[in-house]
């Protein structure tokens, strides 16, 4: 069983919409919670940062952390076009290798105008 | 402006024809690391380095080395290419968070490999 699984999609939704991103997790030592946006032939660049529980927004985003069920989210508010690309979940806690994280496989979105 | 840089882009070669693709970073991080991007499959670490001289495998080492002999570089060798290892890699760069723990990594372009 992987340590990190993320909704696969892919995800299609119209231009405003909503949108919901989901990973669940394994390991109870992951601390540092991230999304990753990965437009096509680029490498990913981090979209949010979040320590333990809670919620945290930036503008059209916001990134949920429920330690208790090992389930993350992001919503995207009025999802524009430009929004279309893989987003990937990203996980890490104290351990030898701490500098490692641990990523989902990623959800393609793509937003039609 | 913050930016890792690996080359080349995009190489096709054939089984057991060695090859290296090179990673720079000029943030001045300590911990670098190489990652593998496969369908299905996500990111996968293949080696780490905490700084210079010091490395260490990942979830996926095998048939790569890597050295780290100044802290800007951090280059990944396949000695000996095979055709599973075709895939698409990505250096990183990590800026540690303030408990020494991963913060924000920062990825070069990507390198696409094809073996043959």
């Amino acid at each position: 069983q992987k340590e990190v699984e993320q909704d696969p999609g892919p995800l299609s939704v119209p231009e405003g919409a909503i949108v919901s991103l989901n990973c669940t997790y394994s390991n109870s030592a992951f601390q540092y919670f991230m999304w990753y946006r990965q437009y096509s032939r680029k490498g990913p660049e981090l979209l949010m940062y979040t320590y333990s529980s809670g919620n945290k927004e930036d503008g059209r985003f916001t990134a949920q952390v429920d330690k208790s069920s090992k389930y993350i989210s992001l919503f995207i508010r009025d999802s524009q076009p430009s929004d279309s690309a893989t987003y990937l979940c990203a996980m890490s806690g104290h351990n030898t290798n701490a500098g490692k994280s641990t990523f989902g496989d990623g959800t393609t979105l793509t937003v039609k105008p | 402006e913050a930016q890792v840089t690996q080359n080349p882009r995009y190489l096709i070669t054939v089984t057991g024809k060695k090859l290296t693709v090179t990673c720079s970073q000029n943030m001045n991080h300590e911990y670098m690391s190489w990652y593998r991007q496969d369908p299905g499959l996500g990111l996968r670490q293949i080696y780490y380095s905490m700084n210079v001289e010091v490395t260490d495998k990942g979830d996926v080492p095998e048939g790569y080395k890597v050295s780290r002999k100044e802290k800007r570089n951090f280059p990944l060798i396949l000695e000996s290419p095979s055709p599973n290892q075709t895939s698409l890699y990505f250096c990183a760069s990590t800026r540690l968070g303030t408990s020494g723990t991963a913060g924000e990594l920062f990825f070069g372009e990507g390198s696409r490999l094809t073996v043959l």
